[in-house]
């Protein structure tokens, strides 16, 4: 068990561009959580998943935001027409069946909007 | 709605003594899940510490204890013989019964320097 891994670790672009975001979560876990944090705030929750199914999205996810994870497995967080406020770090999180209150972390995605 | 307050941004406490974190929290549940982590400059976030709102014990893990106050809504960690390797932002944390959502709600972080 490798635990979370997330791709690319940073990502620069420019205004306007498309950028999307890989995150593998802990084999056999059934909830994954994508968070966005800005610098000198925690974690703001953004959508989860419970195997493949989208159970919940934040206001803060506009319509430029989505987020698939068409197998259950890895997931994927895309960001259209990307603006400078977008600029964060993207986490992705992964809790098992059992305790799913208990949440692993990847290292995230650190994305700048020039 | 669910906050969770820092309110203190940075401390600093000397290797090998104790500090103390402090968490405030608001909400109507009467049953839910508190959580530390710590977040080191390689920007992992890691578990410290649980605590389930309806176990009156605090929840130890070693050097991480908690203190928690159901009625005052509190939360505080303690840190015993701190290490430079404690040297964090450390995020307190609230996440409501999975009954009505399972989103956990961060506080803004408070940043702990370790002096050697």
């Amino acid at each position: 068990d490798t635990g979370v891994s997330q791709d690319p670790r940073h990502k620069i672009t420019k205004r306007g561009q498309n950028v999307t975001f890989r995150c593998d979560p802990i084999s056999e876990h059934n909830r994954l959580y994508w968070y966005r944090q800005t610098l000198g705030q925690g974690p703001e929750f953004l959508t989860y998943f419970q195997n493949e199914a989208q159970l919940e999205k934040s206001r803060l996810l506009s319509d430029r935001f989505s987020a698939e994870r068409p197998k259950g497995s890895f997931s994927t967080l895309e960001i259209q027409r990307t603006e400078q406020g977008d600029s964060a770090m993207y986490l992705c999180a992964s809790s098992p069946w059992v305790r799913e209150d208990e949440q692993f972390f990847g290292p995230g995605t650190r994305l700048t909007v020039l | 709605a669910q906050t969770v307050t820092q309110s203190q941004p940075e401390m600093s406490v000397q290797e090998a003594e104790t500090v103390t974190l402090s968490c405030t929290y608001d909400t109507s549940e009467s049953d839910y899940y508190l959580f530390w982590y710590k977040q080191p400059p390689s920007r992992q976030m890691i578990l410290v510490i649980r605590q389930e709102a309806y176990k009156q014990q605090n929840a130890t893990e070693n050097r991480f204890s908690v203190n928690f106050q159901k009625a005052a809504k509190s939360f505080s960690l303690k840190i015993s013989d701190s290490q430079l390797g404690d040297a964090a932002m450390y995020f307190c944390a609230y996440n409501p019964p999975w009954a009505v959502n399972d989103k956990i709600i961060f506080g803004k972080g408070t940043r702990l320097h370790i002096l050697p």
